[in-house]
């Protein structure tokens, strides 16, 4: 089973449209979430990072449910520079695991006019 | 403030050879990571250096190494080159431990093996 799953989409959605995106991770001791957003041929940026208690940045909102083992990224009113790969990633933090990040496979979003 | 800074930008070698890439970190990050991102997958960590030692390694075979300089910058080398080596590799630096382990990313050096 992979360490981060997404649903890859592509989501396609006009300006201004809300869009949610979801992923899942296997390792319930996972200590830190984020969302990163990568476009194309470049390298990945940090968009958040996720707490427990959920938090919001603007447009983009973001969920953690520890029980569910789910993280979840709402946009609102999307832009046409929203579009790119979001990637899912999470940090087990723990032992053999300390230090790396495991990255799901990205879910890519086009916005259109 | 600069960001992680990677060189070269594009590295063209013939299966056999060797490769060294080189990351500087942001000012003041002493850790420093590695990614290899082959086309259409994920990304899959490679190395994790803190002041100056090998912290955590990824599942890559042994000619896959690096260091890290008393400066914090790494260079990561890649030994008998193979045609799947061939990919984005990404170096990112972080404070240890601070924030979950937040890293940020440079721009890659695109591997390129014929």
């Amino acid at each position: 089973r992979k360490e981060v799953e997404q649903d890859p989409g592509p989501f396609n959605v006009p300006e201004g449209a809300t869009v949610a995106f979801n992923c899942t991770y296997s390792n319930s001791a996972s200590q830190s979430f984020f969302w990163y957003r990568q476009d194309c041929r470049k390298e990945p940026k940090l968009l958040m990072s996720v707490y427990s208690s959920g938090n919001e940045d603007g447009r983009f909102t973001a969920q953690l449910n520890r029980a569910s083992q789910y993280i979840s990224l709402l946009i609102r009113d999307s832009k046409l520079s929203d579009s790119a790969t979001y990637l899912c990633v999470v940090n087990p933090g723990r032992g053999s695991t300390l230090g790396r990040l495991y990255f799901g496979r990205g879910t890519q979003l086009t916005v259109w006019p | 403030e600069a960001g992680v800074t990677q060189s070269p930008t594009h590295l063209i070698k013939t299966r056999g050879q060797q490769a060294t890439l080189r990351c500087s970190p942001i000012s003041g990050h002493t850790s420093v990571y590695w990614y290899q991102q082959a086309l259409g997958l994920g990304l899959q960590f490679l190395l994790w250096y803190d002041e100056g030692e090998e912290r955590n390694r990824g599942n890559f075979p042994p000619r896959f190494s690096g260091r890290q300089f008393p400066n914090y910058s790494s260079e990561l080398n890649v030994n008998a080159l193979e045609l799947e080596d061939s990919a984005l590799y990404l170096c990112a630096s972080s404070f240890p431990r601070v924030r979950g382990y937040e890293q940020y990313f440079g721009p890659g050096t695109r591997l390129t093996v014929t």
